[in-house]
């Protein structure tokens, strides 16, 4: 089972703003990064160290956190951005020093 | 151009054995921690294993302890994971990934990935 917790699956309309959570304990001390999949594709970082976005990530995805929850924003949906979301953080726990969320499946109708 | 291209996955039986590579280009390979990711077919992503710049620190899943070994070579800018006793569990696309540096580790490149299939 993942060590953090994520809705497995949400929609939006194109255009419109859609947050994904990711809650676990790990996220006290160590900030989240996060990921796009695509059918067929690797991960892609889209957001790492709470709200740092990579270069060639558009601006309209942006991170937050709060306590043991960290957030992923995505502001005016567009069509590409249908895809799954994972969220990692680092871990204190030796025996498990990173964990990934279960992902969330973004669909844009 | 940052790359990772990864060779090695394969149809194995129960019980067999197999090495995976990942070969660096683009970035300076000897200062920066690499990891293994591990995705089943149609489940979310699993982190496998990471080592440190020089090799002198390793860790594993708990799923994969005692079975699997990560290792590098920083002058042919390669990473393995040598992958033993395999079981059907196993069966999934296992990715190496570029640690993004710093104290929260993240995976900033990540090669395309090596499907391994444990089956009879």
């Amino acid at each position: 089972s993942s060590e953090l917790t994520q809705d497995p699956a949400v929609s939006v309309a194109l255009g419109q703003t859609l947050r994904i959570t990711c809650q676990g304990d790990s996220l006290r001390n160590f900030y989240a990064a996060w990921y796009q999949q695509k059918p067929g594709q690797a991960p892609v970082l889209v957001i790492y160290n709470k709200n740092k976005r990579p270069s060639g990530v558009p601006d309209r995805f942006a991170g937050s956190s709060s306590g043991d929850t960290a957030s992923l924003t995505i502001s005016g949906a567009q069509a590409e951005d249908e895809a799954d979301y994972y969220c990692s953080s680092r871990d204190s726990n030796d025996n498990r020093p990173v964990v990934f969320g279960g992902g969330t499946r973004v669909t844009v109708l | 151009e940052v790359q990772l291209a990864q060779s090695g996955g394969a149809l194995v039986q129960p019980g067999g054995s197999l090495r995976l590579s990942c070969e660096a280009s683009g970035f300076t390979f000897n200062d920066r921690t690499m990891h293994w990711v591990r995705q089943a077919p149609g489940k979310g992503l699993e982190w496998v294993s990471l080592i440190t710049w020089d090799g002198t620190y390793t860790s594993y899943a708990d799923s994969v302890k005692g079975r699997f070994t990560v290792s590098r070579d920083n002058i042919r800018n390669s990473l393995y994971l040598q992958i033993t006793s395999l079981t059907t569990e196993d069966t999934a696309f296992y990715y190496c990934a570029k640690d993004g540096g710093g104290y929260n580790w993240y995976f900033d490149v990540w090669g395309r990935g090596s499907l391994v299939t444990v089956s009879s």
